[in-house]
């Protein structure tokens, strides 16, 4: 079982807007805002997408948002597109001892 | 452009050892912290252990402590991880992966395509 909780699954119809949650605990989401949400298409590396809770890496087209509130982070991904179809992980820091913590994946389904 | 290129995987025996080197280049390597995320076929992924920007910080999942030890030459621009006893549940695709500071708290802005590490009898 992940640290972080994610939906197994989501899905959305292209145009549209879906949200990802991640749940925490105050320990790591609740307590710091270095959330990081990354995409991953199958046998590829995982990519960036949203860190810090909400800063967007050069590249990453601006329908990628993403937001905190208490042990939650989400990612919204507005104006669906075919190429947004794939894997997606939180990932947050959870001090020095633990270090870093990443949900269990959701697989995002355009539909 | 940044590269990170993984090696060293393949199949082991339980109980055996395994040395994975990450070759990096694209950016000053002695600038930023590095580390090892797993992702087992078809699962999700799990950080391993970082190394800041000169070995000063180093630390380990709970679930590699004690058998694992990361390492870096800066001057050769590698990463290194050395698996002691390794264990079935080690059997993953081990990625390496830049950190955006030279600290171990930034999050990872650049990942290697992975080595295989395949743990059986």
């Amino acid at each position: 079982q992940s640290a972080l909780t994610q939906p197994r699954s989501v899905s959305g119809s292209p145009g549209q807007s879906v949200t990802i949650s991640c749940t925490g605990t105050r320990s790591n989401i609740g307590l710091y805002n270095y959330v990081s949400w990354y995409q991953q298409y199958p046998g590829k590396a995982p990519k960036v997408m949203i860190y810090d809770v909400s800063k967007r890496p050069s590249g990453v087209p601006d329908r990628f948002s993403g937001s905190k509130s208490g042990n939650t982070a989400s990612l919204t991904i507005s104006g669906l597109q075919a190429e947004d179809e794939a894997n997606y992980y939180c990932c947050s820091y959870a001090g020095s001892s633990t270090n870093w913590l990443f949900g269990g994946g959701t697989k995002l389904t355009v539909l | 452009e940044v590269q990170l290129v993984e090696s060293g995987g393949g199949l082991v025996q339980p109980g055996r050892s395994l040395r994975l080197s990450c070759a990096a280049s694209g950016f000053n390597f002695d600038d930023y912290g590095m580390n090892w995320v797993r992702q087992v076929p078809g699962k999700g992924l799990e950080w391993v252990s970082g190394i800041d920007w000169n070995s000063g910080s180093i630390k380990y999942a709970d679930s590699v402590k004690g058998r694992f030890t990361i390492s870096r030459d800066n001057a050769k621009s590698s990463l290194y991880l050395q698996m002691n006893s390794l264990r079935a549940d080690d059997t993953a695709l081990y990625y390496c992966a830049k950190g955006f500071s030279a600290a171990l708290r930034d999050h990872f802005d650049y990942w290697g395509q992975g080595t295989l590490v395949t743990v059986s009898s």
